[in-house]
């Protein structure tokens, strides 16, 4: 695997389930982020890690919650959702947070009946 | 605070014709500005990216983008535009300090006539 891998690449999911979003980076980057992208608005910034730890959330609900294991990985585990909340959700890192280029995942497409 | 305006939520040329996707930021410091574009259910991919020095930059697949600090615009073009090229073009903004989101613009849906 090169780059940034996501897992899974589509998710549907009841409003009372939980689940995790999986993202794995394969470019020895220290930092990484999550993105939610949803239509017609721009790209929000959710979450920002930086040598595992978190250095930013930009006011996100807590039904998310971000886990940094280690600078390889990150996960967003998802806890009674709303509809609204359905969107692509994209992972990215970067060599470090002072480093601007960022490379992204595919993203995972997530529903929420 | 820094902020991008993308003109145009959606633009169609021809192919084989110019492409021409405009973005103006706002940024109280220097920025640094950056094209990605993302092709169906794909991530964002780097087009390119000015820093400092030239301010013509070249990137992937044959566009370029101009840093005009007076006019404070960083438009994308392409000579000569491919079925390929079409896909949303996001334009991004960050400041020179470092330690800064990339803050991005709405996306320009670029499609191809054939």
């Amino acid at each position: 695997e090169t780059g940034v891998t996501q897992t899974p690449r589509h998710l549907v999911m009841g409003m009372t389930n939980k689940k995790s979003l999986k993202c794995e980076q394969h470019l020895g980057h220290n930092a990484m982020y999550w993105y939610k992208q949803s239509a017609k608005k721009p790209l929000e910034l959710m979450f920002v890690y930086n040598f595992k730890e978190q250095t930013e959330n930009n006011s996100v609900p807590s039904r998310f919650s971000p886990e940094c294991p280690n600078s390889s990985h990150l996960f967003l585990h998802l806890h009674t959702l709303q509809p609204e909340d359905s969107a692509l959700y994209l992972c990215a890192s970067s060599q470090d947070i002072m480093i601007n280029e960022q490379f992204f995942g595919p993203g995972t497409r997530l529903t929420v009946l | 605070a820094q902020s991008v305006t993308q003109l145009g939520s959606h633009v169609s040329v021809s192919e084989g014709a110019l492409v021409l996707l405009r973005c103006n930021y706002s940024s109280s410091v220097p920025p640094y500005l950056f094209w990605y574009v993302q092709y169906p259910n794909q991530g964002l991919q780097l087009l390119l990216k000015y820093t400092t020095g030239a301010t013509l930059v070249k990137g992937i697949n044959g566009f370029e983008a101009e840093f005009k600090k007076s006019e404070t615009s960083f438009h994308l073009t392409k000579p000569s535009a491919h079925m390929s090229d079409a896909a949303e073009y996001f334009c991004a903004v960050s400041v020179q300090r470092g330690n800064e989101k990339l803050t991005f613009g709405t996306g320009t849906r670029l499609t191809i006539i054939p």
